[in-house]
């Protein structure tokens, strides 16, 4: 398997400009995550779906962030209207749920890299 | 609120150093607690997993230990070399399944 396949690696834009960012999971898992990272806070979860719902979108930081999981094999982050403090590198994990959990991981995608002038 | 913290937040040690770093949590409630490595630039990738009811995991020169009680976590490295520099991060999952709660990480520089 590729893993999980991120679009694209570096985006750089100017404030104001919708960005979308895109994720292709694992094939067969059942969960997707999105992260996002900074210095200064670390990795946070923003969203995550479960066979493409979304179950939790509590740490989304406002509403000009959105996600949307159309099929199993595909999901978007979309950021309308970009500011500069979304600056940061943005994350794609994917996993399978077994039947013992305990021991479940996440596998993450190489990251988009999102600059905001 | 589950809060993850590791110390020291970055480490220089020349190589062949044994080193440990170190993981504290706030909610002993989880299922599990994984470490994992991030090079510059790149994704995360998992180096060991501790179940809950588990106390240690060893992989090659690693080694991660679990006091779930008491909040803790270290991961014993043996025999560094360069090619461990990286960002190790550590994580929880926690009991309410699928959310990981990572610390900011420890970011180690192997010296030749």
């Amino acid at each position: 398997d590729a893993g999980v396949i991120q679009s694209p690696r570096h985006e750089v834009t100017e404030m104001g400009q919708e960005v979308t960012l895109r994720c292709k999971p694992i094939s067969g898992h059942d969960y997707l995550f999105w992260y996002r990272q900074t210095m200064m806070r670390g990795l946070e979860l923003l969203i995550y779906f479960n066979n493409n719902v979304p179950i939790d979108d509590s740490g989304m930081p406002e509403d000009r962030f959105s996600a949307k999981m159309p099929n199993a094999s595909f999901s978007t982050l979309k950021i309308q209207p970009s500011e500069p403090r979304d600056s940061a590198v943005y994350f794609c994990a994917s996993s399978l749920r077994t039947w013992d959990s305990f021991t479940d991981t996440q596998y993450f995608g190489p990251g988009t890299r999102l600059t905001v002038l | 609120k589950q809060e993850v913290t590791q110390i020291p937040a970055a480490l220089s040690v020349p190589e062949g150093e044994n080193l440990v770093l170190n993981c504290s949590f706030t909610d002993s409630a989880i299922y599990n607690l994984q470490w994992f490595r991030q090079d510059p630039g790149k994704g995360l990738t998992s180096l060991l997993l501790i179940q809950s009811s588990q106390r240690e995991q060893t992989s090659g020169r690693l080694n991660a230990s679990l006091d779930k009680s008491s909040g803790r976590s270290t991961l014993y490295i043996a025999a560094s070399q360069p090619g461990d520099s990286a960002t190790y991060l550590c994580a929880v999952m926690n009991s309410g399944y699928s959310t990981l709660t990572f610390g900011k990480g420890t970011m180690l520089l192997v010296s030749p």
